[in-house]
């Protein structure tokens, strides 16, 4: 069973525009932590934000933001007025304690720029 | 500087012979694992180790091998190449542990392997 879910495999907005990418997820851990990683084109793993199950505040970094429901088991990333730099692939992932925290990834969204 | 190296960055090889990557952290963590990544399947976890001398298996294990002697090494060998293990290959190292700490995983920059 998938246990996080990136429901959109691309997504292509022209610059300046906002883009939402979501991630939901499934587990029945209390405890477990979610992040998002960006993978520009030269194809290293760039760590963004961990947010752990207890901690449902929003979060604001610049240009982006987190929004994390555990109501409805969501941890979407939006891209406020989006930079052709933006462009890669986004990766949410899971990690709970009943899987000795590895990181359950999701499949990706390939998040294209154009200018 | 906090990182994770991997060696080597792209590799072309042939089926069976025998190839190591080697991965080393310099930040004390605990947990190690190695992913491999194809297009269309996101990462998958080959192995992980949560200490010195326990290893586990990740989600695709098969065709490799894995050891931790030291806290900060955590080599991937593959034994006999094959040319489905064409992919480009992570290694990871965070702080998780039992104890409930987690931390973002660093990855190293990658290892580009090709089997033919």
């Amino acid at each position: 069973a998938q246990k996080v879910t990136q429901a959109q495999t691309e997504i292509s907005v022209v610059e300046k525009e906002d883009v939402t990418l979501d991630c939901v997820y499934e587990t029945r851990d209390t405890t477990y932590y979610l992040f998002w990683y960006k993978q520009p084109p030269s194809g290293e793993l760039v760590f963004l934000i961990r947010r752990n199950s207890f901690d449902e505040q929003n979060e604001i970094s610049g240009r982006y933001s987190w929004n994390f429901q555990k109501s409805t088991s969501s941890f979407n990333f939006t891209i406020t007025a989006s930079q052709v730099v933006d462009s890669a692939v986004y990766f949410c992932a899971l990690s709970e304690a009943r899987s000795n925290y590895q990181l359950i990834w999701g499949a990706g969204t390939k998040l294209i720029i154009k200018p | 500087e906090a990182q994770v190296t991997q060696n080597p960055r792209y590799l072309i090889t042939v089926t069976g012979k025998k190839l190591t990557v080697t991965c080393s952290q310099n930040m004390n963590h605990e947990y190690m694992s190695w992913y491999r990544q194809d297009p269309g399947l996101g990462l998958r976890q080959i192995y992980y180790s949560m200490n010195v001398e326990v290893t586990d298996k990740g989600d695709v294990p098969e065709g490799y091998k894995v050891s931790r002697k030291e806290k900060r090494n955590f080599p991937l060998i593959l034994e006999s190449p094959s040319p489905n293990q064409t992919s480009l290959y992570f290694c990871a190292s965070s702080l998780s542990s039992q104890g409930g700490q987690v931390t973002e995983a660093f990855f190293g920059q990658g290892t580009r392997l090709t089997v033919v």
